[in-house]
């Protein structure tokens, strides 16, 4: 079956770095996202990762990719108030007709000044 | 503004009404999502669309909900006789390629 798994809370101190970890079940996801959410608002994609990628890296963030445990992490460094929010893990099978995101529940990142 | 936008932001009705909201996806992208999200959750796929054709529905829509993409442009979600389970954020995303991009999303409250 399908199922994305992440921790619920995390807290970091700003300037430390963040990393928000994530476990999926589906071996064939061919995409895996990374979507940040602040209060009352809708989801910002933040980066993604193909399967076929082991990292990606996009200023601040870095994502990790091991297909071989179905895990992905997201790093961001030098953490700042601004990054406080609900960061969610998804998972995408990107072939045939389809494509819908199935998501994690999301890790609420909080940091303190 | 080229991103994915909804109306209403937020929309406060009585058990029974029907409700409808309007998702206009970026204009180049062909696929188009509903997700639903409550409280504490990620969000849960509703129903796809490529251009016109509703291609995939989920177990989640039940008889009461309708969803359409006439021209293959803009969408409306529509839920007959609301109930109060049906309180939640409805978000559209449009995609091109590996990436989907989400709009704002409509809070549902149904009293």
């Amino acid at each position: 079956g399908e199922d994305v798994e992440q921790s619920l809370f995390l807290s970091v101190r700003e300037g430390d770095s963040s990393v928000i970890n994530c476990t999926y079940t589906d071996s064939s996801s061919t995409y895996l996202y990374w979507y940040k959410q602040e209060p009352g608002a809708g989801l910002q994609l933040l980066t993604y990762i193909f399967s076929n990628m082991d990292m990606k890296q996009d200023q601040r963030l870095t994502v990790l990719l091991n297909k071989k445990d179905k895990h992905l992490s997201l790093r961001i460094a030098d953490t700042q108030t601004g990054d406080s929010a609900i960061y969610f893990c998804a998972e995408s099978i990107f072939g045939g007709s389809q494509g819908n995101l199935i998501f994690g529940k999301g890790t609420k990142l909080s940091v303190k000044p | 503004d080229t991103g994915v936008s909804q109306n209403p932001r937020h929309k406060i009705t009585k058990r029974g009404q029907n409700v409808t909201f309007r998702c206009d996806p970026i204009s180049e992208h062909n696929r188009l999502y509903w997700y639903r999200q409550t409280l504490g959750q990620g969000p849960e796929f509703l129903t796809y669309f490529q251009n016109e054709a509703q291609l995939e529905k989920s177990r989640l829509l039940s008889d009461r909900f309708s969803a359409e993409r006439p021209k293959g442009s803009f969408s409306t979600l529509e839920i007959q006789r609301t109930e109060q389970g049906d309180s939640a954020m409805y978000l559209c995303a449009s995609r091109e390629g590996g990436e989907q991009y989400f709009g704002p999303g409509t809070r549902l409250t149904v009293t």
